[in-house]
């Protein structure tokens, strides 16, 4: 099983450019998870998804972030415009039918200059 | 949401030495997964332990969750323990994670 798999692993980019962060989960599990990861803050959930579905979009900072999963295999998190505040790293997380527990893919570390 | 209380913040270990990391969280919960981040950034699943007792090697874990708390156990540490580890919880749904407990063990 490869796991979960993000892209970029890194991504550096100007202030005011859109910024597209993707994430594959793991075959046959039915819910996606995005986190953020800053000092101040810590760990934090933006969105979750139950079969394609977005069920708890609370944790979303603002109208500038955006999450799609338009397939079972497939999830973006867009952030339009980008803000040297969104620096951080993003994490991705999947989790089967069959139990609660979660794993996380290696996530993508953003610079936002 | 839930609280998630983890202790000792930060953590000196002589290698070969015994740990103990606690975990409160205000709320009952389906989930409880203990994680470590590596130097790396990556979070690796240490233990899935809603209730009860797990081991895995040198590290293991106890959670009662009717008094809402988990204990991670690391028995003769080594250099590689070092990171930051994670208790999470949560009911159907993201997980609430604590701040974490820094580790680093010292040859």
């Amino acid at each position: 099983d490869a796991g979960v798999i993000q892209s970029p692993r890194h991504e550096v980019t100007e202030m005011g450019q859109e910024v597209t962060l993707r994430c594959k989960p793991i075959s046959g599990h039915n819910s996606l998870f995005w986190y953020r990861q800053t000092m101040m803050r810590g760990l934090e959930l933006l969105i979750y998804f139950n079969n394609n579905v977005p069920i708890d979009d609370s944790g979303m900072p603002e109208d500038r972030f955006s999450a799609k999963m338009p397939n079972a295999s497939f999830s973006t998190l867009k952030i339009q415009p980008s803000e040297p505040r969104d620096s951080a790293v993003y994490f991705c997380a999947s989790e089967g039918t069959n139990s609660y527990e979660q794993y996380f893919g290696p996530g993508t570390r953003l610079t936002v200059t | 949401g839930i609280q998630v209380e983890q202790s000792p913040p930060d953590l000196i270990l002589q290698e070969g030495a015994n740990s103990t990391l606690r975990c409160n969280f205000s709320d009952s919960v389906n989930n409880l997964q203990w994680f470590h981040q590596n130097p790396w950034g990556q979070l690796i699943n240490l233990f899935y332990i809603p209730s009860g007792t797990k081991q895995n090697g040198r590290l293991s874990a106890t959670t009662v969750a009717t008094e809402r708390y988990s204990l991670l156990y690391i028995s003769s540490s080594q250099t590689t323990d070092s990171g930051v580890y994670f208790c999470a919880v949560g009911r159907r749904g993201g997980l609430a994670f604590g701040k974490g407990n820094q580790v680093v063990v010292i040859p």
